[in-house]
C-alpha cells in the first residue's frame, strides 16, 4: 500500500518518441505535483494540480502535459523526447488543512527517463 | 524571491561523529523551510520542518535544524551520525500557501566506519 506511486520506474526511448508517466496517491490529499530531478540532483518543479485544477505551471515546454483525470491521480506525457529530457521525473503531493497547505510533501520513489 | 543555498555539496563524517549540513535562505516573506532526505533510488522524505513556531526543530531519526533570521540560516544537525544517515540532503523554503517550493542543491552525506 504505497502512499505514492509511479509508473513506469524506468523508461529507455529513443529521441522523437513520445512517452507517459503515470502517477497515483492513495493519501487522499488535494494537491500533486511533477518535480523533475537532473544529472546533478537539481530539483525543479514543473506543474502542480490541486482538486484536477492547474495551480502551477512553470515554464515547461509545450511537449510536456500533465493531466489529472481525478484528484488522485496526476499523468505526465511527453512528446517528441529530447535528450535534454532524460532525468528522474518525481511525483508528489501534499494535503491542505483549513484552506492551507501543510506543507509536507509526500514523494513516489522517481521515474528515470533515459533519451537515446 | 525565495531561494535556497546550501554551503556543502559533499560532506563526509565518522560514524559515531556530529553531523552539520549548512543552508541558507533568501525569502522576501517570512519562510517556512524544511528539510528532505533522499537515500539512493529512493522518493524524497521529510526530516524536519519550521513553519513560524519554535525556533529548534526536531525531527526524524535525531536530526534537528534551527532557524536563526539574523543569519538567514537553517543548518541541519546530528549529535551522532550512524551509517545509515548516508543520503542526499536537501534544505527547502517555501511561502506561507506552500504551493510553491524551492529546492537547494542537495548535499550528499557519506558516513565512513
Amino acid at each position: 500500500d504505497t502512499a505514492v506511486s509511479q509508473t513506469p520506474k524506468y523508461l529507455v526511448t529513443q529521441m522523437g518518441n513520445d512517452k507517459s508517466i503515470k502517477c497515483e496517491q492513495n493519501l487522499g490529499h488535494d494537491t500533486m505535483y511533477w518535480y523533475k530531478q537532473d544529472s546533478k540532483k537539481f530539483l525543479k518543479i514543473m506543474f502542480s494540480y490541486n482538486n484536477k485544477e492547474l495551480i502551477i505551471n512553470e515554464t515547461v515546454p509545450n511537449r510536456f502535459s500533465p493531466k489529472s483525470p481525478d484528484k488522485a491521480h496526476l499523468n505526465l506525457h511527453i512528446n517528441s523526447l529530447e535528450l535534454g529530457d532524460s532525468a528522474v521525473y518525481f511525483c508528489a503531493s501534499s494535503q491542505e488543512m483549513a484552506g492551507w497547505n501543510t506543507g509536507e510533501l509526500f514523494f513516489g520513489e522517481g521515474s528515470r527517463l533515459t533519451v537515446l | 524571491a525565495q531561494s535556497v543555498t546550501q554551503l556543502d555539496s559533499h560532506v563526509s563524517v565518522s560514524e559515531g561523529t556530529p553531523v552539520l549540513l549548512r543552508c541558507n535562505y533568501s525569502s522576501s516573506y517570512s519562510p517556512s523551510l524544511f528539510w528532505y532526505v533522499q537515500h539512493p533510488n529512493k522518493g524524497l522524505q521529510l526530516l524536519l520542518k519550521y513553519t513560524s513556531a519554535a525556533t529548534l526543530v526536531k525531527g526524524i531519526n535525531g536530526f534537528e535544524a534551527e532557524f536563526k533570521k539574523s543569519e538567514t540560516s537553517f543548518h541541519l544537525t546530528k549529535p551522532s551520525a550512524h551509517m545509515s544517515d548516508a543520503a542526499e540532503y536537501f534544505c527547502v523554503v517555501s511561502h506561507f500557501n506552500f504551493n510553491k517550493f524551492y529546492f537547494g542543491s542537495g548535499t550528499k552525506l557519506n558516513v565512513k566506519p
